[in-house]
């Protein structure tokens, strides 16, 4: 199995520009989430699902948007991207039954 | 607002000393959980607590959960260098992983 990928590694954006950040595991787990981690902070949660077209806002949803067309695959949509925005970007999945989450290695985005 | 704070922020100790991380949180909780991040890496689940219960063990880690005062310690006994790395803690108010609230981290160095 390869876990949770996550495409691109490292991504530069201008200020305005649109991009989608992937992410996908291959183990069949109902629960995926993205989060944000910002310079000596913690992980807030940006989007979650539950399963495939279920999806729900996290801590920091804004200016942010997902879908879940399948189990596998949860991609992360920035529509106008920002420099606030600039941050390190993990997807993470976990079975409902499970209480481990599983982290992808990490999307770094820098807005300029 | 983060859900955990963690003191310290950064700990310093020598290869085969104990190092101590604690947790504080704001609401009442399913359980908590600890995370290690090695360098630009993704997280990897350690040891979960749950609410009802007030110490456990995995190997060099033990966890210790007191709910009347919202907080958490990991202890890491016999530090090693690969034991270098920042370690979180997240909280969940229902049972499972989904929707963790993580804390700010503790940056832990294990000097040879």
């Amino acid at each position: 199995n390869a876990g949770v990928t996550q495409t691109p590694k490292f991504q530069v954006l201008k200020t305005g520009q649109s991009m989608t950040l992937q992410c996908a595991q291959d183990m069949n787990h109902e629960y995926m989430s993205w989060y944000r981690q910002d310079p000596g902070m913690g992980l807030r949660l940006i989007h979650y699902s539950v399963g495939a077209g279920i999806t729900d806002q996290g801590e920091v949803p804004n200016g942010y948007n997902v879908s879940r067309s399948t189990t596998e695959d949860f991609p992360l949509r920035l529509l106008s991207a920002a420099p606030s925005q600039t941050s390190v970007y993990f997807c993470a999945s976990s079975a409902i039954s499970e209480e481990t989450q599983y982290f992808g290695p990490g999307t770094r985005l820098l807005v300029l | 607002s983060q859900q955990g704070e963690e003191d310290p922020q950064a700990l310093s100790i020598q290869e085969g000393e104990n190092a101590t991380m604690n947790c504080s949180y704001k609401t009442s909780i399913n359980n908590l959980q600890w995370y290690r991040q090695n360098s630009g890496r993704g997280l990897v689940h350690l040891i979960l607590i749950r609410s009802n219960e007030r110490e456990k063990h995995s190997g060099r880690l033990r966890v210790t959960l007191d709910t009347s005062k919202k907080s958490s310690s990991l202890l890491i006994t016999a530090s090693r260098a690969a034991d270098t790395a920042s370690y979180f803690c997240a909280t969940s108010i229902i049972q499972g992983a989904q929707k963790l609230v993580f804390g700010q981290g503790t940056r832990l160095t294990i000097n040879p």
